[in-house]
């Protein structure tokens, strides 16, 4: 969790309804991702940054978009949420030799 | 595309006794390959990572992982297992700017 913040930590929204959820990080890398974790699968990637205004897909974006206006922040916003989107959401940067280190996590329901 | 598979969600071992929690991996290349713990309710902690060099890699809190080749094969193990290793455990390897994660096995340690 070192250096790596994620607000909220909790949210329950309502189907239809656009969510925005928000990663900082303090020791300025370049590399920030977002992920899923949902029970079966794992960490999924969704979205990830290397580097201001640079990011790419992962393998479940749909629904999903990402923005980085700035290193120590990497914006996560579900446009219109869905049921399916109920998760608990993570963010990490990597450091070293390609390690990642993770927040702590924004649990998000849909309803 | 590269993969790692972890073929069992759960293992149950006795608190004193050796553990060996599984994963396999497929890769075009050289692989970099990582092992996470993820205690309730916490984000991913990174344990140690096999990049290249000796094949036996020591990481955090007693663990270790045995790399081989020709069983393209990355087992996490420990001599002797604490209660307090109970956790959920991820294997994953790198992809060009990314990592690709396991789903993840289950560690139950019984007193």
């Amino acid at each position: 969790d070192a250096g790596i913040t994620q607000s909220p930590r909790h949210k329950v929204t309502e189907t239809g309804t656009p969510v925005t959820l928000r990663c900082h990080q303090t020791e300025n890398h370049r590399y920030m991702y977002w992920y899923r974790q949902d029970p079966g699968h794992g960490l999924r990637l969704i979205h990830y940054s290397y580097g201001v205004k640079d990011t790419d897909k992962g393998e479940v974006s749909d629904g999903y978009s990402v923005s980085r206006s700035k290193t120590e922040d990497f914006l996560l916003t579900l446009e219109s949420a869905t049921s399916s989107q109920t998760s608990v959401y993570f963010c990490a940067t990597t450091r070293g030799s390609y390690e990642q280190y993770f927040g702590p996590g924004t649990r998000l329901t849909v309803t | 595309a590269q993969s790692v598979a972890q073929p069992e969600d759960q293992v149950n071992v006795a608190e004193g006794n050796p553990l060996t929690v599984k994963c396999t991996y497929s890769v075009s290349g050289n692989p970099y390959l990582f092992w996470y713990v993820q205690y309730p309710n916490r984000g991913l902690q990174f344990l140690l990572k096999y990049i290249t060099g000796d094949n036996l890699v020591k990481g955090s809190y007693g663990f270790e992982a045995e790399f081989n080749k020709s069983q393209t094969s990355f087992h996490l193990k420990k001599p002797s297992a604490l209660v307090s290793d109970s956790a959920l455990y991820f294997c994953a390897v790198r992809d060009t700017g990314k990592l690709i994660f396991g789903t993840g096995t289950r560690l139950q340690v019984f007193p």
